[in-house]
């Protein structure tokens, strides 16, 4: 299977509440970054997981976190949720190393009221 | 000043036409330079990338960049309806899997 996958692709999740995005990476890459995307924004960085550690994080505070499992899927947890919070969340795949390429996902778009 | 500035448009234009995208960036430590093209609904699909100064072709659409100038453009041949989408300029300093900062977008209109 090639490409990056993402569920769900949409949700609906009301202020203080916690949420879970998961992300499937694309075959063979091992590096996987979460990107958020405000409406008419271009993406900004959250952060990166390789070998199941974070190894870089954007201006995003505590309350984002994440987890990668062995076989490189990934996971977006965001706790205490504000109406900010909602955007478009994008997992992009690679390769730690070698040619460059980021490959995105479609994104879950996250509402909260 | 952000990073990255780039005209959100929308920018609307004939079939046919040549398009011309543009960012500027402030940050002269970026070596490496996209350009994404998303579609409504839909994640940045990588269009052109660039290392460094230079042009690149690739069928209908050439990217430049001005490290100089800290300038990049997007040039687009004969725009296609197709080609509507949200173009999006992201940069980096380092290859591999260095987070890459993005330009807000901007949206284009290829009318028939």
């Amino acid at each position: 299977e090639t490409g990056v996958t993402q569920s769900p692709t949409h949700l609906i999740k009301t202020r203080g509440q916690q949420v879970t995005l998961r992300c499937s990476s694309q075959s063979g890459h091992n590096t996987v970054s979460w990107y958020q995307q405000a409406l008419g924004q271009g993406p900004q960085f959250i952060f990166q997981y390789y070998r199941e550690e974070e190894n870089g994080r954007g201006n995003f505070p505590p309350r984002f976190s994440g987890l990668q499992f062995p076989n490189y899927s990934s996971e977006l947890n965001v706790n205490a949720l504000e109406l900010d919070d909602s955007a478009l969340y994008l997992c992009a795949s690679s390769l730690a190393t070698g040619s460059y390429g980021y490959t995105f996902g479609s994104g879950t778009r996250l509402t909260v009221v | 000043q952000k990073e990255v500035e780039q005209d959100p448009g929308p920018l609307s234009v004939p079939e046919g036409a040549i398009v011309s995208l543009n960012c500027t960036y402030s940050n002269s430590a970026f070596q490496y330079f996209m350009w994404y093209r998303q579609y409504s609904r839909k994640g940045p699909e990588l269009l052109m990338y660039t290392y460094s100064s230079g042009n690149k072709e690739d069928g209908r659409f050439t990217a430049q960049v001005d490290k100089s100038s800290k300038y990049i453009s997007l040039f687009i041949r004969d725009s296609q309806p197709s080609d509507s989408a949200t173009y999006l300029c992201a940069m980096s300093a380092n290859s591999g899997n260095t987070p890459l900062v993005f330009g807000k977008g901007t949206r284009l209109s290829v009318i028939a």
